[in-house]
């Protein structure tokens, strides 16, 4: 399968600040998407990003992937409370997509400090 | 109520015993998968199927097996040569590269 690397592992915000996790693949996908984790629970999907350069949005939560489509980032703004969990980026785990799995990047913890 | 069931959510087993983990889907989805996750990991693909009676190695299989009998139903057997079992087993279902997961079995092997 493909690699996915992703950083930070951990990420320690004051609540309201803002929050960034990003994505990195050797090769171009095909397309990648967003999981979230809460403590305890299984991976929730978030968004999932197709096109070069495309920018998405979900309330205070902003996806981009790059122009080589190598790259994403998940940006969070005035973090709350809720938003503690676990992020993962995923990429098709064959190079072509369709419906093989995913390979999963580490995921960034985002812990909020009240 | 349509979902991803996934039983027991502990399950605790003996060295050297094979375990079935059960996956149920009622989605209508074509493909399922398995995936493991170790504390602090990310998920990685132990097995896929896209269609009954079809399955596919992910990354890890060794020490893992599973079967397709119908389209609702995905198990996972974990063997006595699975070097390291112990961790947390979740199923998912979906379709064009998109995956809706179960609630996960933790899996202790003693």
């Amino acid at each position: 399968g493909q690699q996915v690397m992703q950083i930070p592992q951990y990420q320690h915000v004051q609540e309201g600040e803002d929050f960034t996790t990003y994505c990195n693949s050797s090769t171009t996908l095909s397309n990648i998407q967003w999981y979230k984790q809460r403590p305890g629970g299984h991976p929730v999907f978030l968004i999932q990003l197709v096109k070069s350069g495309e920018v998405k949005k979900q309330k205070r939560l902003t996806f981009q992937f790059g122009e080589a489509k190598k790259n994403s980032s998940l940006h969070i703004t005035a973090t709350q409370t809720t938003d503690v969990g676990t992020y993962f980026c995923a990429g098709p785990f064959h190079s072509g997509g369709g419906a093989d799995g995913l390979t999963f990047g580490k995921g960034t913890h985002l812990i909020i400090q009240p | 109520d349509g979902g991803i069931t996934q039983s027991p959510k502990y399950l605790f087993r003996k060295e050297g015993q094979n375990v079935t983990l059960s996956c149920e889907q009622n989605l209508n989805h074509d493909a399922m998968y398995w995936y493991r996750q170790d504390p602090g990991q990310g998920l990685r693909l132990i097995y896929y199927s896209q269609i009954v009676n079809d399955f596919q190695k992910g990354d890890i299989a060794e020490g893992y097996s599973v079967s397709r009998e119908k389209k609702e139903s995905f198990p996972l057997t974990v063997t006595s040569a699975q070097k390291n079992p112990t961790a947390f087993y979740l199923c998912a279902s979906g379709w064009a590269d998109t995956q809706y997961f179960g609630p996960g079995t933790r899996l202790t092997v003693l």
